[in-house]
């Protein structure tokens, strides 16, 4: 079974602190994507990285995929409560017809 | 416009009941699916379409029967309805496959009383 495991599942810190979310698997993937979704709406992409030890930047958003292609993390700097919401790591296989999720992570940032 | 859009927005429906969802995008992508969110939030993919052709189909029950009729549309028919199909299913498209972005949905929230 190929699985995303992410962490952690909810996360409620105070508006200024910072935050890592993180994704594992036993299985390499081909790009890792994290989107975020808002109550009653469809998840949005951030970001997608691709290639192994990749890191990508987005203002307070930190995004690195493992240099084994089997595991990402998103870290914030300064939350802010405008981050809060629901976070989401996708796994990508080769062939790309085939998306896994994490969990994903619940944050909710308190002014 | 709404780039992925599905209709409807709510069903509320009773065990037995068969029932479709619709889905339209309007980017011009090759590529269609369709994921079912549980009320935990996970997200797992049910069905990918490349081309109106089925790609994927993941151990999802014959009650659930995708159906694309051209690269825009892909819709959704689920027979017999069980108290277990209620959650909230999304309809995506890709530009293509490989790494590409995701549109979703805003989501069909699927009530089985």
């Amino acid at each position: 079974t190929q699985l995303l495991e992410q962490s952690p599942q909810f996360l409620s810190i105070q508006e200024g602190e910072n935050l890592t979310v993180y994704c594992n698997s036993s299985s390499v993937f081909s790009s890792l994507q994290w989107y975020r979704q808002e109550p009653g709406e469809g998840p949005v992409l951030l970001v997608t990285v691709v290639t192994g030890g990749e890191v990508k930047k987005l203002k307070r958003l930190t995004f690195q995929f493992g240099d084994a292609r089997k595991d990402s993390s998103l870290h914030i700097t300064a939350a802010q409560p405008g981050d809060t919401g629901l976070y989401l790591c996708a796994g990508l296989f080769t062939g790309g017809f085939k998306t896994i999720f994490g969990a994903g992570t619940r944050l909710f940032v308190k002014a | 416009d709404t780039a992925v859009s599905q209709t409807p927005k709510y069903l509320v429906t009773q065990m037995g009941n068969d029932k479709s969802i619709k889905c339209e995008q309007n980017l011009g992508h090759d590529t269609m699916y369709w994921y079912k969110q549980d009320s935990k939030k996970f997200l797992k993919i049910m069905f990918s379409y490349n081309n109106k052709e089925l790609i994927i189909n993941e151990t999802v029950p014959n009650r659930f029967s995708p159906k694309s009729p051209d690269k825009a549309h892909l819709n959704l028919h689920i027979n017999s309805l069980e108290l277990g199909d209620s959650a909230v299913y999304f309809c995506a498209s890709s530009h293509r496959t490989g790494n590409t972005e995701a549109f979703f949905g805003q989501g069909t929230r699927l009530t089985v009383v």
